[in-house]
């Protein structure tokens, strides 16, 4: 079984410009969570997916972030205009369930903007 | 999700217990103790969880105390692969609950030779 796929794992970015992240769950995850880390911070929740809605998007930080799964499979995260704060580890994990036996999380992608 | 203590950083040998503790307090009794472990440069892995009974799988133990204040997250062997830094989450467990997890701090885990 292939696992929470994150592409790219890592992006430069100048500070104004866009990037998208993509996630790829794990098939048959109806569940797919986003997640970041930023410098020196702790890992926080950003939002969470149940197939195509969003269930929980409390943790998006400010309406630079746009989230989005259409058809329910794969979820792309865009920040426009991407600022110099952004710039972290960004994860994505998906479950089959409520996360009941742990949710499965990609290696992240590593978004640096200068 | 009531909140965790975990001690900042701990060193063990390889091939020895590693006894990992957390603070739990406040914990409520719809709460589940859940362990994730993050390896550096990879995503956080989830490791096991339990409600009050003691839980074991191929990777570690998890002790909870009767009054489920603390738990203790055990890896039996530890090798130089399990440094990494270990969280405990505790969280409310159903449907319609909100599914986020709340990392704290973790505990930093160095498995010297």
């Amino acid at each position: 079984e292939a696992g929470v796929t994150q592409f790219p794992s890592h992006s430069v970015i100048e500070k104004g410009q866009t990037v998208t992240l993509r996630c790829d769950p794990i098939s048959g995850h109806d569940n797919l969570y986003w997640y970041r880390r930023v410098m020196g911070k702790e890992i926080k929740f950003l939002l969470h997916f149940v197939k195509e809605s969003k269930q929980d998007e409390s943790g998006m930080p400010n309406n630079r972030f746009l989230a989005e799964r259409t058809g329910g499979t794969y979820s792309t995260l865009k920040v426009q205009p991407a600022e110099l704060e952004d710039s972290g580890v960004y994860f994505c994990a998906s479950s089959q369930d409520g996360g009941i036996y742990g949710y499965t999380f990609g290696s992240g992608t590593r978004l640096t903007v200068v | 999700d009531a909140k965790t203590t975990q001690p900042p950083s701990m060193d063990c040998a390889e091939g020895r217990a590693a006894n990992l503790p957390c603070n739990h307090s406040t914990i409520s009794g719809n709460e589940y103790v859940y362990w994730y472990r993050q390896i550096h440069s990879q995503g956080p892995q989830y490791i096991i969880h339990g409600l009050k009974n003691n839980e074991t799988n191929e990777m570690a133990s998890l002790i909870i105390t009767e009054d489920r204040k603390s738990s203790t997250l055990i890896l039996p062997h530890a090798t130089l692969r399990d440094t990494a830094v270990y969280y405990c989450i505790v969280r409310v467990l159903n449907k319609a609950a909100v599914n986020k997890l709340t990392f704290g701090g973790g505990t930093r885990v160095l498995v010297k030779p």
